[in-house]
């Protein structure tokens, strides 16, 4: 099993372009989650999907959007990169939400420049 | 406002010595979990607990639940250089999926 995956896991972009991370995992989980990491502010949620065909706003949405786009897949999209989205974007899932272990995939480093 | 707190964010051991550092909630929190992500690696789950005054174990490592399940440590016995990371607590209390922001461990040999 490659647990879960993303793509890709550098990319450099100009401020206004768009672009989509993807995201996949194999575990036949129902939740998956994108967050987004920065120095000193830990692991922020941007959004989740606590099962297939729902997706719900995290902490930070702003900027992004997703798609739930089976059980096994959840990308995330930047329709306009700002500076203000780099950062390090995890991709993660879980059996169900919030009581179960999540599993991380090895991240998005995404510099806007 | 941010459902748990940890701090400091950074700490310097020896190694050898022990290490214990806290996650900190002002409302009675459903479950913790634990994760720890090493240098340039993705957060890996450690634990889960649920019940009030929970402890466990995972070799050198003790975790505990609060008695009134707002705070949980994290001990680490007689560190060593594997220990090197950043250790992030997580709650899905009150249906806010949420991490602290984590403390990097960084230990002298």
């Amino acid at each position: 099993n490659a647990g879960v995956t993303q793509t890709p896991k550098f990319q450099v972009l100009k401020t206004g372009q768009s672009m989509t991370l993807q995201c996949a995992q194999d575990m036949n989980h129902n939740s998956m989650y994108w967050y987004r990491q920065d120095p000193g502010m830990g692991l922020r949620l941007i959004y989740y999907s606590a099962s297939e065909g729902t997706t719900d706003k995290g902490e930070v949405p702003n900027g992004y959007n997703v798609s739930r786009l089976n059980k096994r897949e959840f990308s995330l999209r930047l329709e306009s990169a700002a500076p203000s989205q780099t950062s390090v974007y995890f991709c993660a899932s879980s059996v169900g939400r919030s009581t179960y272990e999540q599993y991380f995939g090895p991240g998005t480093r995404l510099t806007v420049t | 406002g941010q459902q748990v707190m940890q701090i400091p964010q950074y700490q310097h051991v020896q190694e050898g010595e022990d290490f214990t550092t806290y996650c900190n909630s002002s409302t009675t929190l459903s479950n913790i979990q634990w994760y720890k992500q090493r240098p340039g690696g993705h957060p890996v789950f450690l634990i889960q607990l649920v019940k009030s005054g929970e402890v466990k174990k995972q070799k050198r490592l003790t975790f505990q639940f609060g008695e009134a399940k707002k705070n949980s440590s994290l001990h680490i016995t007689a560190t060593q250089t594997t220990d090197v990371g950043t250790y992030f607590c997580f709650t899905g209390a009150n249906s806010k999926l949420t991490f602290g922001k984590g403390i990097t461990l960084s230990v002298r040999p």
